[in-house]
């Protein structure tokens, strides 16, 4: 089946560091891969998304590169900044019976950045 | 991205009734809406799937006289949480997509059954 195995959180840094949450999947085929960011009492933000191996998905300062080899495609900032402070998901989509995309998520990283 | 709104942003009722929440696509054509719920610090857990028109498809678990759910036009889905009783208390997020794979999601409706 289809599953994203996520860095365990909770990620405290200090602002202007360097941040990384990990990634991995497993999945049948070849699914498109994204990061979602949630931010206290809402609903989630597409922050990036990549389609194919290789692809490098970036928005906001923020990186993923599509790595088929290690199966992982790991969240990365140079300089985080207190209001990236959230829950960030990753996710993968599958097509379910043929007919809808389905996304599984993994269990979601908090970070918390620090002035 | 679709602009997705939900309402209520938050309601409390009281064990017994039954509680509707909206989602709605503002600015996208929504051929397939999802449910899910989110409990505290938690995933989000997928409900039910929507196609405009046709009845919602739901996951293994999910009681579909308890959840239902109505997809009735490209722009609107409702769920509706009937005889709620306090374990049905959580964060309900809808999301949308126009048959791609990118889902647009609502900021989400808390709800407390006292």
């Amino acid at each position: 089946g289809n599953s994203v195995t996520q860095m365990e959180g909770p990620v405290t840094l200090s602002e202007e560091a360097f941040l990384t949450i990990n990634c991995t999947y497993t999945a049948t085929g070849y699914p498109s891969l994204f990061w979602y960011v949630q931010y206290p009492g809402e609903g989630l933000q597409l922050l990036l998304k990549a389609t194919k191996a290789d692809d490098k998905g970036s928005n906001k300062g923020f990186e993923a590169t599509y790595r088929k080899e290690t199966t992982s495609f790991h969240l990365e900032k140079g300089s985080v900044q207190v209001s990236d402070s959230a829950v960030y998901f990753c996710a993968l989509s599958w097509l379910s019976g043929g007919s809808n995309y389905k996304l599984t998520f993994g269990k979601g990283t908090l970070l918390t950045v620090n002035p | 991205g679709a602009v997705v709104s939900q309402h209520p942003s938050w309601v409390i009722c009281k064990s017994g009734t039954s509680v509707k929440i909206e989602c709605r696509s503002l600015d996208f054509q929504a051929t397939t809406m999802f449910w899910y719920r989110q409990f505290p610090k938690q995933s989000l857990m997928l409900m039910a799937t929507s196609n405009e028109g046709s009845k919602a498809t739901y996951e293994q678990g999910v009681e579909k006289d308890k959840f239902l759910i109505n997809h009735a036009s490209l722009t609107l889905s409702t769920l509706t949480v009937t005889s709620a009783h306090p374990e049905d208390s959580s964060f309900y997020i809808c999301s949308v997509t126009g048959g791609r794979e990118t889902q647009y999601f609502g900021p989400g409706t808390r709800l407390l059954v006292l």
